[in-house]
């Protein structure tokens, strides 16, 4: 089956760092690569949605100049946390679409990040 | 805005019952309705996917229905095992076909 790659899977760094995720569509090329955010007990929200070439689309209320999204080629999108501070701290999803809406995303296995 | 709700939000059962997870959301215009396990500090496994035009999908033990006019869902689980034991979350897939909005999930644990 479609397989999504996400690393690192925990990252533990000091306030100010920025951190970077990447997100990998290993057996197929992915059209659509969207990035989650999980806080503990609580569900997924939907940060940005990224075409391969073209910006990324924000959700309402997520900073852009904060989350830097790249989907440079249709295997790999990247997710950059600039000057990261504890309340970025959080379980981030990458997930990974091809063609239209009757296909399931395919997620990635998740990126805890802990700032201190 | 969609919103997508999981009643209950957590249930404990023992080995072997069946069981049921409901789901419901606010605005039936869906593309899809698709069921989700996650396990603790990992992402998310798709496990059954209904497109708007069809009542239920099946997959083993498991067996999804979809009410579109009432905005329900619900994930029958048969025989219980306590491999079972996750995170089930639903989403809704909106119309245009890519934003997905998830409920809150149900915690199952499932007791040897």
């Amino acid at each position: 089956g479609a397989v999504v790659s996400q690393h690192p899977s925990r990252v533990i760094c000091k306030s100010g760092t920025s951190v970077k995720i990447e997100c990998r569509s290993l057996d197929f090329q992915a059209t659509t690569m969207f990035w989650y955010r999980q806080f503990p007990k609580q569900s997924l929200m939907l940060m940005a949605t990224s075409n391969e070439g073209s910006k990324a689309t924000y959700e309402q209320g997520v900073e852009k100049d904060k989350f830097l999204i790249n989907h440079a080629s249709l295997t790999l999108s990247t997710l950059t946390v600039t000057s990261a501070h504890p309340e970025d701290s959080s379980f981030y999803i990458c997930s990974a679409l091809t063609g239209n809406g009757n296909q399931p995303q395919h997620f990635g296995d998740g990126t805890r990040l802990s700032i201190l | 805005k969609q919103e997508v709700t999981q009643i209950p939000a957590a249930l404990s059962v023992p080995e072997g019952e069946n069981l049921v997870l409901n789901c419901s959301f606010t605005d039936s215009a869906i593309y899809n309705l698709q069921w989700f396990r996650q396990d603790p500090g990992k992402g998310l496994t798709s496990l059954l996917l209904i497109q708007s035009s069809q009542r239920e999908q099946t997959s083993g033990r498991l067996n999804a229905s979809l009410d579109k006019s009432s905005g329900r869902s619900t994930l029958y689980i048969a025989a219980s095992q306590p491999g079972d034991s996750a995170t089930y979350l639903c989403a809704a897939l909106e119309t245009s076909g890519s934003r997905l909005t998830f409920g809150e999930g149900t915690q199952l644990t499932v007791n040897p």
